[in-house]
């Protein structure tokens, strides 16, 4: 079954204490992306990644970091994380990045949400 | 810069009424691709339906319909006859070509009541 996975679904840390969020996608795409949603806000860009090793950032990058070295995988790193980080993350990948004529929707994974007391 | 907004936060209807939720977007771009998600209360992001800006043909699927207009640079939905189903938040979004970014709108929750 194609999917996108992400781990952990929930977690509730102290600020300060690093964390990762892993993704990965058993579909071979190429685009892989990151996204954070908050009330009022919808869903905001943090990194994407156009293939391994190539990663760049979105609208919202500030306080994370990724990494891209195998295709299937694309962890959010939180070095320091701080309690406006408390948030919804979405991980996303397609064959192809959205602004192509590649018909190919991005696949959603099911979401983790992340307290940051 | 590319901008999405859904200008209407919450919409309650009863069920078997129509709605329209709006969005609105902004581009430099000639070439731009719009998407619909659909995210009910269980969480997950359901892929609706994706426009290029040379298509404005107006789509129908099932109950669902979308009217693209580029003179007002709107990209709406309708559903009609709506089900107590359809209840979810709505996302408009849009990425501009050779883009790799997706940018979403505020998103608008449909609440359908019986």
């Amino acid at each position: 079954e194609a999917q996108v996975t992400q781990n952990p679904r929930y977690l509730i840390t102290v600020t300060g204490k690093k964390l990762t969020v892993t993704c990965s996608q058993n579909m071979n795409h190429e685009y892989m992306s990151w996204y954070r949603q908050d009330p009022g806000l919808g869903l905001r860009q943090i990194y994407y990644s156009m293939n391994v090793e190539v990663t760049d950032k979105g609208d919202v990058p500030e306080g994370y970091k990724v990494s891209r070295k195998e295709k299937r995988n694309f962890p959010l790193i939180l070095e320091s994380p701080s309690p406006n980080q408390t948030s919804l993350y979405f991980c996303a990948s397609s064959a192809l990045p959205p602004g192509t004529t590649s018909n190919q929707p991005q696949h959603f994974g099911d979401g983790t949400r992340l307290s940051i007391l | 810069a590319q901008k999405v907004t859904q200008a209407q936060t919450e919409i309650s209807v009863v069920e078997k009424e129509d709605v329209t939720l709006d969005c609105v977007y902004e581009t430099r771009d000639t070439t731009y691709y719009l998407f619909w998600y659909k995210q009910p209360p269980s969480g997950e992001l359901v892929f609706l339906i994706r426009r290029n800006s040379f298509d404005e043909q107006n789509e129908i699927s099932g109950r669902y319909s979308w009217n693209f207009q580029k003179s007002t640079s709107s990209f709406n939905f309708t559903i009609t006859a709506s089900q107590v189903v359809d209840s979810a938040v709505y996302f408009c979004a849009l990425s501009e070509g050779a883009g790799n970014k997706l940018t979403f709108g505020g998103g608008t929750r449909v609440l359908v009541k019986p």
